[in-house]
């Protein structure tokens, strides 16, 4: 079973508002990863955790709050965000953590609409 | 610069008209090569990994290879539910560095 859950589906908040999102694995993956993408564009990479600790930051803005609970779960904390935030957001996992090479499997995303 | 770019960037082709996706790739230190489909709003799913020259993978109509430079995604006999957008995405770094990096992808589209 390869399969990343992600909550909620759709998500509308206003610019002042503070939600959060999560992920879920069950595969004993020790990396994950959150991903931003807009339209017709590619996923980009936002944070990578290995073994429950941040291991890459790539230089996102800090009304993104990443947190990891416990080595199934993912959150991505969001406050004060701007309307351009407004995309679909990817978890995706791993089995090796670090810097090993490794296939990741992608959630079926959050869309966030932020008016 | 690490740079991954896939062509072409829109291709339409009628069922059972076989084609291929390319992608190329500059980068130092090649880890991985990893191709994914992606229907509109959802998450990319996992097609292959190919880790060095020369390997081949293939799954039902879908077959995909790798040279020094490149990689193509062969699609035979494709049918109407093989419309999505296809990435391709590598890995690269040496020790101590991550680098994932996708490319812009192809959407395709299979007419009946």
């Amino acid at each position: 079973d390869t399969e990343v859950t992600q909550t909620p589906k759709h998500l509308v908040m206003g610019m002042t508002n503070k939600k959060s999102l999560k992920c879920e694995q069950h595969m004993g993956h020790r990396a994950m990863y959150w991903y931003k993408q807009k339209a017709k564009k590619p996923p980009e990479l936002m944070f990578v955790y290995s073994y429950e600790k941040l291991s890459i930051n790539e230089s996102v803005p800090s009304r993104f709050s990443p947190e990891c609970p416990n080595s199934s779960l993912l959150n991505l904390h969001l406050h004060a965000l701007q309307p351009e935030d407004s995309a679909l957001y990817l978890c995706a996992s791993s089995l090796l953590a670090g810097t090993s090479t490794d296939t990741q499997y992608f959630g079926p995303g959050t869309r966030l609409t932020v008016l | 610069e690490d740079q991954v770019t896939q062509s072409p960037e829109a291709l339409r082709l009628q069922e059972g008209e076989s084609s291929s996706l390319n992608c190329s790739y500059t980068v130092s230190g090649l880890r991985g090569l990893f191709w994914y489909r992606q229907d509109p709003g959802k998450g990319p799913e996992f097609l292959f990994t190919l880790y060095s020259a020369g390997e081949e993978k293939e799954k039902e109509r879908l077959k995909a290879t790798l040279t020094k430079k490149e990689s193509f995604l062969h699609i035979t006999a494709p049918k109407p539910e093989d419309s999505a957008t296809y990435l391709c995405a590598v890995q690269a770094g040496g020790s101590g560095t991550y680098k994932y990096i996708f490319g812009t992808g192809t959407r395709l589209k299979v007419l009946a």
